[in-house]
């Protein structure tokens, strides 16, 4: 296994067009994040999920995103009529057990023009 | 909730200087305590992890000891190198069990 893996690496999408992302975590966690990162910042929170179960979403999230998992392996992060404050650098990351380390992907930068 | 606070930077040193980032958290429970890396152009890496109190992580000649009475994890490592400059993240996980990060401090280490 070679890590979590995030497709695409940059996108460039038009203010008000939808944009999926994917996250292929290391094949034996059965947890995966979804955090978002500025310049300048800590990745920020958006939602995790233990096996197929998002167990959490943050409040600050928007309604235009949605996160699945459908099988417990890969998820996809969908974002509805991008702003252009939703450019950013969206990060996935996987784990396994309670307190344990979170390992992350390179990102998909979304750049919205 | 659970909060990280770390140091703001830029930290500037001179190459073999003494490193300190300080780190302090507020978390219901016992959690567990990381140190992540980012390299330019590069993606989160582990740096070190602290699981209980008095626990000391390790890895690179970077240290930093979980301090459950400070609620504190201060990175140290004693002699930096140019190719330390990156910027370092406080995280920790506690019962909600997701990561929660500081906002990185930025270190640049000049020859």
């Amino acid at each position: 296994d070679t890590g979590v893996s995030q497709n695409p690496r940059h996108k460039i999408t038009k203010r008000g067009q939808n944009v999926t992302f994917r996250c292929d975590p290391i094949s034996e966690h059965n947890r995966l994040y979804w955090y978002r990162q500025t310049l300048g910042q800590g990745p920020e929170f958006l939602t995790y999920f233990q096996n197929e179960a998002q167990l959490e979403k943050s409040r600050l999230l928007s309604d235009r995103f949605s996160a699945e998992r459908p099988k417990g392996s890969f998820s996809t992060l969908e974002i509805q009529r991008t702003e252009q404050g939703d450019s950013a650098m969206y990060l996935c990351a996987s784990s396994i057990g309670t307190g344990a380390e979170a390992f992350f992907g390179q990102g998909t930068r979304l750049t919205v023009v | 909730g659970n909060s990280v606070t770390q140091m703001e930077g830029p930290v500037t040193l001179s190459e073999e200087a003494f490193l300190t980032i300080n780190c302090t958290y507020t978390a219901t429970g016992y959690p567990s305590l990381f140190w992540y890396v980012q390299y330019p152009g590069e993606g989160l890496q582990l740096l070190l992890k602290a699981t209980k109190a008095d626990d000391k992580g390790s890895n690179k000649g970077f240290e930093a000891t979980y301090r459950k009475e400070t609620t504190s994890f201060h990175l140290e490592k004693g002699s930096v190198q140019v190719s330390d400059s990156a910027v370092y993240f406080c995280a920790l996980s506690a019962e909600d069990q997701k990561v929660t990060f500081g906002i990185g401090t930025k270190l640049q280490v000049i020859p």
